[in-house]
């Protein structure tokens, strides 16, 4: 059980969009649409803002959305604002009831 | 709205074992179909997950760490608790416990304490 592959930083101007993707294997990923992302701010806990790779919880704007094709999931961001700086993570079911997390990507809103 | 408050000792020694507590406030620990995870993230790095009790005692760890966890439930406390064994300076991290089951699904972890940092040092 590796870890989900993300890229280490990302960037954007506001009003912009922003896609970070999430590449997992056949055996996560590619196989279950259980993946979510998390949003996290320094020093502060992970917070739900996809999951189940395209749903968003109650009271997350609809600038966030998520996608997936073969064995890499994405969140795009698109209207970036200053408070999206923060770095996100995605997860996934990896099956007989575990879980992989991705390294994370720091986004910057320039 | 269910709350979670990690706690334990912020300094262990090498080889030796590493006990926390998740304490719930807000709702009961054994109400619904709620899964309880513990998540830790070292210092500039990704989270990683450790594992998760049900409501019923059933467990479920990450293969990596399978052989050194230990993840229980004590219902009359309202509290979950990780026991990690034979640590190492590689085991120093922000320890999160996180609740899934919620109306996202069992899949997503909803809720989150506001985590302890646990350093591994002698």
């Amino acid at each position: 059980q590796s870890a989900l592959t993300q890229p280490r930083s990302v960037s954007g101007s506001p009003g912009q969009s922003v896609t970070i993707s999430c590449t997992g294997t056949s055996s996560d990923v590619g196989v279950y649409n259980y993946v979510s992302w998390y949003q996290q701010h320094p020093g502060r806990a992970p917070k739900v803002m996809i999951y189940d790779v395209t749903k968003r919880p109650s009271g997350v704007p609809d600038r966030f959305s998520g996608s997936k094709s073969d064995n890499t999931a994405s969140l795009t961001i698109s209207g970036l604002q200053a408070e999206d700086e923060a770095d996100y993570y995605c997860c996934s079911y990896a099956g007989s009831y575990t879980w992989v997390f991705g390294g994370g990507t720091k986004l910057t809103v320039l | 709205q269910v709350q979670l408050q990690e706690s334990g000792p912020g300094l262990v020694k090498p080889s030796q074992s590493l006990s926390l507590t998740c304490t719930v406030s807000g709702g009961s620990i054994s109400s619904g179909s709620y899964y309880w995870s513990w998540i830790r993230q070292p210092a500039g790095k990704g989270l990683e997950w450790i594992g998760r009790v049900y409501t019923r005692g059933n467990t479920n760890y990450n293969p990596s760490l399978k052989s050194r966890v230990t993840i229980s439930i004590d219902t009359s406390k309202n509290q979950l608790s990780l026991k990690l064994s034979s640590v190492t300076a590689a085991d120093t991290a922000v320890y999160y416990c996180a609740k899934a089951g919620g109306t996202t699904g069992i899949d997503v972890f909803d809720i989150w304490g506001q985590g302890t940092m646990v350093t591994v040092s002698s």
